[in-house]
């Protein structure tokens, strides 16, 4: 079993869609959760950071961690055709280590 | 341009070649990280770097694999007699000690192993 998993998609919502990411984890020492975005053949640019448990929002995105489920979510309102992209979470562990583990990632087109 | 930069972009090398890439992370950060995504997967983690110290390795670099950062600045990832499973994106990314989570990613370089 992997320690993250992300559904791969892919996802296709209508511009405008609410639009929800989802990834669950199994080590119970993941502290940090990133969100990442890639488009294609580019590297992932850091979205979202956020610390234990809550939510978290900026513009358009809002991303949510319930450690008790060990589970993840990352929200688009209003979703825009240039939001097409690959959508990586990655999870990190406190204790002076850098190693992120990510997902597979999620494919998300939006449609015009 | 402040972000992470990487060189070259793209490599094209025969079997059983030795190759280099090269990353210069943002100018504060001192930590520096190397992972590698393949086709459809996330990146994975390889090593990584706190100033010049490499203080962790993944059991994913084989001994055909070395990285150094010999002055705490730009990193350097060698390949040595690459395989065609060494075709990859190798991503470098930097991120300041206190926010070690927080890591920034450059564009990579994608390795093509003929």
């Amino acid at each position: 079993q992997k320690e993250v998993e992300q559904d791969p998609g892919p996802l296709s919502v209508p511009e405008g869609a609410i639009v929800s990411l989802n990834c669950t984890y199994s080590n119970s020492a993941f502290q940090y959760f990133m969100w990442y975005r890639q488009y294609s053949r580019k590297g992932p640019e850091l979205l979202m950071y956020t610390y234990s448990s809550g939510n978290k929002e900026d513009g358009r995105f809002t991303a949510q961690v319930d450690k008790s489920s060990k589970y993840i979510s990352l929200f688009i309102r209003d979703s825009q055709p240039s939001d097409s992209a690959t959508y990586l979470c990655a999870m990190g562990r406190s204790g002076n280590t850098g190693k992120l583990i990510f997902g597979q990632g999620t494919t998300l087109q939006v449609k015009p | 341009d402040t972000g992470v930069s990487q060189d070259p972009r793209h490599k094209i090398t025969k079997r059983g070649q030795n190759v280099t890439f090269r990353c210069d992370p943002i100018s504060e950060h001192n930590r520096l990280y190397w992972y590698r995504q393949t086709l459809g997967q996330g990146p994975e983690f390889l090593t990584y770097f706190q100033n010049e110290a490499q203080l962790e390795k993944s059991r994913l670099l084989s001994d055909r694999f070395s990285a150094e950062r010999p002055k705490g600045s730009f990193s350097t990832l060698e390949i040595q007699r690459t395989e065609q499973g060494d075709s990859a994106m190798y991503l470098c990314a930097s991120s300041l000690d206190k926010t070690y989570n927080e890591q920034f990613f450059g564009p990579g370089t994608r390795l093509t192993v003929l």
